[in-house]
């Protein structure tokens, strides 16, 4: 089915590891994002491409990057993994803007 | 204030009962709102999206009230597959560069449908 693909599901690091989460969207999307959700945080915008080429920061990016590789596809970058990062993230892309995110599966990270 | 305030519940309701939920906003700049639903431990997804005329899709009625700054959402003859977390998400607004692109997410309300 069409959607957007996130990999891996579940990963577990050690403080310091660094790893790349990947998002792909087949609905030829323009925005994509990524978010984290924690408890009684709800979701937070980590970045986002709001077109393929571009690139910005949301509410909480420090200690993380991004690539938007092309307009398919939307990497998330944990240079130096620390236990504040352990979270769920999801990646999501929409046709414009602000409007009808479709989200991926989530990534349940945890970092010890 | 939080910029988008919902309350968490849990709201627990027998099969067949009707069920609102009221959602409130800080931006007064805010121009789209939505309600998306989040099974446990799975992705948001889009519910539907509040018009100012208020609109329907089947079982489910949303209205937003500009002037007091709250969205709800009205559920008819609940079915067991209804319970999950509501999140009301509203646009950032604001007339900085960007700020057009940043949804505002509530914590969500819960809703547990008995049998």
């Amino acid at each position: 089915n069409a959607g957007v693909t996130q990999t891996p599901k579940f990963q577990v690091l050690k403080t310091g590891q660094s790893m790349t989460l990947q998002c792909a969207q087949d609905m030829n999307h323009n925005s994509m994002y990524w978010y984290r959700q924690d408890p009684g945080m709800g979701l937070r915008l980590i970045y986002y491409s709001a077109s393929e080429g571009t690139t910005d920061k949301g509410e909480v990016p420090n200690g993380y990057n991004v690539s938007r590789l092309n307009k398919r596809e939307f990497s998330l970058r944990l240079e130096s993994a620390a236990p504040s990062q352990t979270s769920v993230y999801f990646c999501a892309s929409s046709s414009r803007a602000y409007y009808g995110y479709t989200f991926g599966s989530g990534t349940r990270l945890t970092v010890v | 204030r939080k910029e988008v305030e919902q309350d968490p519940g849990p709201f627990n309701v027998p099969e067949g009962a009707t069920v609102a939920f009221n959602c409130t906003y800080s931006n007064s700049a805010s121009q789209s709102f939505f309600w998306y639903r989040q099974d446990c431990r799975k992705e948001p997804k889009l519910l539907m999206s509040v018009y100012s005329s208020g609109n329907e899709d089947g079982r489910f009625t949303a209205q937003l009230n500009r002037a007091s700054q709250y969205i709800s959402l009205l559920i008819r003859d609940s079915k067991l597959s209804d319970s999950a977390t509501y999140l009301c998400v509203v646009t950032s607004g604001g007339s900085g560069a960007g700020n057009n692109r940043k949804l505002i997410w509530g914590l969500g309300t819960s809703l547990a449908v008995n049998p």
